[in-house]
């Protein structure tokens, strides 16, 4: 069936650094691919989304590019703070309208 | 605009002690709606999801139940709970796709802490 991988947690980075989170899926047909965001304590937030082969989603610093020929929608963002710290789930939709969730990576970045 | 809203905040139950979490929506019509929980440490679990008034799908054989009374309102139950049932419960939302395909995201509430002792 349709899945999500992404990178374990978790992920320690300074402040300014360079941050990217991998995830990867497997699905039939052309999902369209989520990053969701989990402060502590809070539900999800939609960080971005990409809904075709090749799109970049972009928002708050993060992007993430649809990349069909590897099948990953890897996060990036060039310069994070301590206020990113949080849980981030890679998602699918996929053709049946199921949404597949990866497990999280906690991001913890220190100033 | 939309809105989700998930009450209680925090819970703390005894095990075998029944269970009633509420979620309503505002702000839009006909909406899917699904309940997840999310364990500590670990990723979402999609419990169930609802088309419509009445129309509930379990993904996974489990302690609960679910109910939606109303259009915009899902109720999470469960008559005697256990010490495994302990999370995080999001209610979400999304556009009721229209067609073979939709692009529409899932919109999560703030959650609800369960903690059963």
């Amino acid at each position: 069936g349709d899945s999500v991988t992404q990178m374990e947690g978790p992920v320690t980075l300074s402040e300014e650094a360079f941050l990217t989170i991998n995830c990867t899926y497997t699905a039939t047909g052309y999902p369209s691919l989520f990053w969701y965001v989990q402060y502590p304590g809070e539900g999800l937030q939609l960080l971005l989304k990409a809904t075709k082969a090749d799109d970049k989603g972009s928002n708050k610093g993060f992007e993430a590019t649809y990349r069909k020929e590897t099948t990953s929608f890897h996060l990036e963002k060039g310069s994070v703070q301590v206020s990113d710290s949080a849980v981030y789930f890679c998602a699918l939709k996929n053709n049946n309208n199921d949404m597949r969730f990866g497990a999280g990576t906690r991001l913890t970045v220190k100033p | 605009s939309q809105t989700i809203h998930q009450w209680p905040a925090t819970l703390v139950q005894p095990v075998g002690s029944p269970l009633s979490l509420e979620c309503t929506v505002e702000g839009t019509s006909n909406p899917n709606l699904y309940w997840y929980r999310q364990a500590a440490g670990r990723g979402l679990q999609l419990l169930f999801y609802s088309v419509g008034i009445g129309q509930i799908s379990s993904e996974v054989p489990q302690n609960l139940s679910a109910s939606r009374p109303q259009d915009r309102q899902f109720i999470l139950s469960s008559k005697k709970l256990l010490l495994s049932d302990s999370g995080f419960y999001l209610c979400a939302w999304s556009v009721r796709p229209s067609g073979r395909m939709s692009h529409y995201e899932q919109y999560f509430g703030p959650g609800t802490r369960l903690t059963v002792t």
